[in-house]
């Protein structure tokens, strides 16, 4: 198994601009999670989707985030417009059933700065 | 609520002990510890889902203790390989928090030779 697929590695842009991170999970899991990584925040749970429904999305930050699941296989975390505030490592994690049994898989990770 | 970790970093030379602790202010359901190395994703290491529950992997170790709200990791004749954050994630039994793990600030273990 390819494990936990993350695209862009690195993304670089300017305020204002729209960013776009994607994830594909591992095949079977029916539970993903999108987090940010700060030094100053830690680990933040932005929101997570199981069987591509959105169940809790109260750590994305403000409107300008938005999330999506259009199927198994696939998630997109967007920011529009982005911020210089919004630099942090973006951390897609995916885990199949229920959180007390199963551990989480992360992905590589996504280091977004915005300039 | 974000659980607390302490102590914040350690420094070891190899072979010797560590133990980091994670507590909660509110009643744990489970317990899930992550090592992270520099520029990598977190990684799992073990699962704690009860009350006074140990678990171990080689030499590293972990206990839940329900009462005190608390878990700690027992880290053994240290290796260089250990050097790394360690995350505590926790669930609780509030409902408010099934499904989703909050993660401590971290631990930053660092062995040296």
């Amino acid at each position: 198994d390819a494990g936990v697929i993350q695209s862009p590695r690195h993304e670089v842009t300017e305020m204002g601009q729209e960013v776009t991170l994607r994830c594909k999970p591992i095949s079977g899991h029916d539970y993903l999670f999108w987090y940010r990584q700060t030094m100053m925040r830690g680990l933040e749970l932005l929101i997570y989707f199981n069987n591509n429904v959105p169940i809790d999305d109260s750590g994305m930050p403000e409107d300008r985030f938005s999330a999506k699941m259009p199927n198994a296989s696939f998630s997109t975390l967007k920011i529009q417009p982005s911020e210089p505030r919004d630099s942090a490592v973006y951390f897609c994690a995916s885990r199949f059933g229920q959180s007390s049994y199963n551990e989480q898989f992360f992905g590589p990770g996504t280091r977004l700065t915005v300039l | 609520q974000q659980p607390v970790q302490s102590p914040q970093a350690v420094i070891l030379r190899e072979g010797e002990d560590a133990v980091i602790n994670c507590s909660s202010s509110k009643a744990l359901y489970s317990v899930h510890w992550y090592r992270q190395k520099h520029g990598e994703a977190p990684v799992f290491l073990m699962i704690l889902l009860k009350g006074g529950e140990q678990k171990g992997h080689e030499k590293i170790s972990a206990s839940f203790n329900e009462k005190k709200q608390q878990s700690s990791l027992y880290l053994t004749a240290s290796q260089l390989s250990y050097s790394g954050t360690y995350f505590c994630g926790t669930e609780h039994l509030d409902g408010t928090s099934y499904g989703k793990l909050t993660f401590g600030q971290g631990t930053i273990l660092t062995v040296h030779p």
